[in-house]
């Protein structure tokens, strides 16, 4: 069966200091991966999104990057955090077309002081 | 519609009401509609996956329904328990990206 892990599950940063998040899957390949941001009472907002290794889609001009140097695995950077950074991380998985559903992780919550 | 909407933002029932959601999304190039629980502490699960006008479907005590040349659907719950109480989102897809657009959710609360 499929699953996918995201580390670390919390993490309080500094202002202006770097972010690296960490998502993988195990059990399938060639999957379709996403980054999602829930921000103190907002919904979920599409960050990334990846199709295959090192292809990456950017919804959101920000300070935040995405990487995808494996087929399994799907990194979320940013050089120097900002305040407005803080909130739910989700990374998800699907097989392929909108009409498979997504799978999602357990999520990181990053608080930036 | 431009966006993904999702209405009422939140909802108080009793435990045995029945209750309703709202989502709507833009229907031009409309590909899959989603639905997803979730839970506090936990990760959202998908409910239903729609790709078809008219379609509805059915999990126990929740159902939903789909109009895709409106670009509406409904979540309904039938005798609404504590355990439902939880964050329900829909998401829309086109056919013309992988991405789904999310909308903000309705957050349901059943008390005892």
């Amino acid at each position: 069966s499929q699953t996918i892990h995201q580390w670390p599950a919390t993490l309080v940063q500094p202002v202006g200091s770097p972010l690296s998040l960490e998502c993988t899957v195990e059990g399938t390949s060639n999957p379709n991966l996403y980054w999602y941001r829930q921000a103190a009472g907002r919904g979920l907002q599409l960050l990334f999104y990846s199709v295959g290794i090192g292809q990456i889609s950017s919804e959101v001009p920000q300070n935040l990057s995405a990487s995808r140097p494996q087929d399994r695995q799907f990194i979320l950077s940013s050089k120097k955090l900002l305040l407005s950074d803080s909130g739910f991380y989700l990374c998800a998985w699907t097989h392929g077309t909108p009409s498979y559903e997504q799978y999602f992780g357990p999520g990181t919550r990053l608080t930036v002081t | 519609i431009l966006n993904v909407e999702q209405s009422p933002q939140s909802l108080h029932v009793q435990e045995g009401d029945s209750t309703n959601f709202t989502c709507s999304f833009p229907s031009s190039n409309f590909y899959a509609l989603h639905w997803y629980r979730w839970e506090t502490a936990k990760s959202p699960e998908a409910l239903f996956v729609m790709t078809l006008n008219g379609d509805e479907k059915k999990k126990g005590r929740i159902s939903a329904t789909l109009n895709t040349k409106e670009g509406y659907s409904y979540l309904y719950i039938k005798g609404s328990q504590p355990e439902d109480s939880a964050t329900y989102l829909c998401a829309s897809g086109t056919d013309s990206s992988y991405k789904l657009i999310f909308g903000s959710g309705t957050r349901l609360l059943v008390r005892p």
